[in-house]
């Protein structure tokens, strides 16, 4: 059974810095892995996908990494900025089901 | 496209009530999933679909919960009759399978439920 942790839990820094939120999974027989971010009462947006046989995946300001031997993910949120805070969760996909960790919930203070 | 549309957007209801919670996939996605988020146990994925056929009902909780998807626009998930404890927001997800798998999961916005 595929088990995901995120961690930190919570993460406050300043406006400008670097960040990287970790994600580790049990089970490196994987499909995908997504990053999504959630917004306070909202739904969850999708922010990158890296494939099984990819490394990393960048947009923007994201830049997210995949370790598939030591079941291991990175987000990396360049220059932070307040509209960045939200929790992030990170999906991992098996066959069929994507299996979340718990998230990181992120605060940027300007 | 207008994503994943789920409603109603907020749901209150008393214990012992009937609620059914609708969902309508991306136009073209192939799989359809349910997903139920709370502050202790985070996303927790309850059934999931694949060309409207039910493959895993697994993480459905109980016997009060059902999920159907008669066509491949709409799905339904079922709780009867609801108890406090199904208070939660419920979350519809749809990915397409085959070459377009790569742009993996759309969510909806959820259905917020309270039972009281």
């Amino acid at each position: 059974k595929q088990e995901v942790t995120q961690i930190p839990a919570a993460l406050s820094v300043p406006e400008g810095e670097n960040l990287v939120l970790n994600c580790s999974f049990t089970d490196s027989a994987i499909y995908n892995l997504q990053w999504f971010r959630q917004d306070p009462g909202k739904g969850l947006t999708s922010l990158l996908l890296i494939q099984s046989s990819q490394r990393e995946q960048t947009s923007g300001r994201l830049n997210a990494s995949l370790d598939k031997s030591s079941g291991r993910s990175t987000l990396y949120i360049a220059a932070s900025q307040p509209g960045d805070s939200a929790t992030y969760l990170c999906g991992v996909q098996g066959a069929q089901k994507l299996v979340f960790g718990q998230g990181t919930r992120l605060t940027i203070n300007p | 496209d207008a994503g994943v549309i789920q409603s109603p957007r907020h749901e209150v209801t008393e214990m012992g009530q009937e609620v059914t919670l609708r969902c309508k996939p991306i136009s073209g996605h192939d799989s359809l999933f349910w997903y139920r988020q709370t502050m202790m146990r985070g996303l927790e994925l309850l059934i999931y679909f694949n060309n409207n056929v039910p493959i895993d009902d697994s993480g459905m909780p109980e016997d009060r919960f059902s999920a159907k998807m008669p066509n491949a626009s709409f799905s339904t998930l079922k709780i009867q009759p609801s108890e406090p404890r199904d208070s939660a927001v419920y979350f519809c997800a749809s990915r397409a399978t085959g070459a377009r798998a790569n742009y993996g999961y759309t969510f909806g916005s959820g259905t917020r439920l309270t039972v009281v």
